[in-house]
């Protein structure tokens, strides 16, 4: 069964300052990795997906096979970075499921 | 643009009621989808339809029961509301080609008391 980890529920980092929200992923096939973000008082929306290799907002994330990770960076944080974060994991095929993280929850101090 | 409403932001039950939530899409999707979003345990799904009619199980269906009658609506019904169903519930949708961005509604919080 797949399985995703995001080990820190918190995270607060200093404006400026690098931020990597981590995340791990347990799956047997080819799996497809992706950030969800929930800014305050808005609704959950996609960040980016590792296929596509795009950097959004200045947040990259790489799909790491052997280590099963797919960590979310960006070099600079901002304040409005602050939000709610889950990595998500689809398993493809007529599955339409996705498979969420518990989420963490990136604060970015001024 | 995409919008998925839910039918009510915040809503108060008493325990034993039965609880229907709504959800409504415009965008011709074939997917939708309902979450539970608990603090500390993330997102988990409930159930998903991928077509009229047409729903499957997700990892915490217990308590729960879906319709879908026609595509752009995907109700989601608490027969016996209990109150470790206190909750943010969120529907989303998707479309079968891009199944995997899933676009979400504001959410319902309901209190079960």
């Amino acid at each position: 069964a797949q399985r995703v980890t995001q080990p820190e529920k918190l995270l607060s980092v200093f404006k400026g300052a690098p931020v990597e929200l981590k995340c791990n992923y347990s799956y047997s096939g080819s799996p497809e990795l992706f950030w969800y973000v929930q800014y305050s008082r808005q609704r959950l929306q996609l960040l980016l997906r590792h296929i596509s290799r795009e950097s959004i907002k200045g947040f990259t994330a790489d799909l790491n096979k052997g280590e099963t990770s797919f960590h979310l960076k960006k070099p600079f944080a901002q304040e409005e970075d602050s939000a709610m974060y889950y990595c998500a994991l689809n398993s493809g095929g007529s599955n339409y499921k996705l498979t969420f993280g518990k989420g963490t929850l990136l604060t970015v101090n001024p | 643009d995409v919008k998925v409403t839910q039918s009510s932001r915040y809503l108060v039950k008493r325990t034993g009621e039965k609880v229907f939530l709504e959800c409504v899409q415009d965008m011709d999707h074939e997917n939708m989808f309902w979450y539970r979003q608990d603090p500390g345990l993330g997102l988990r799904l409930i159930y998903f339809s991928y077509d009229v009619k047409m729903k499957e199980k997700g990892d915490i269906p217990e308590g729960y029961s879906v319709s879908r009658e026609k595509k752009e609506r995907f109700s989601l019904i608490l027969e016996s509301a209990s109150t470790n169903q206190t909750s943010m519930y969120l529907c989303a949708s998707s479309f079968v080609g891009v199944s995997y961005e899933q676009y979400f509604g504001p959410g319902t919080r309901l209190t079960v008391t």
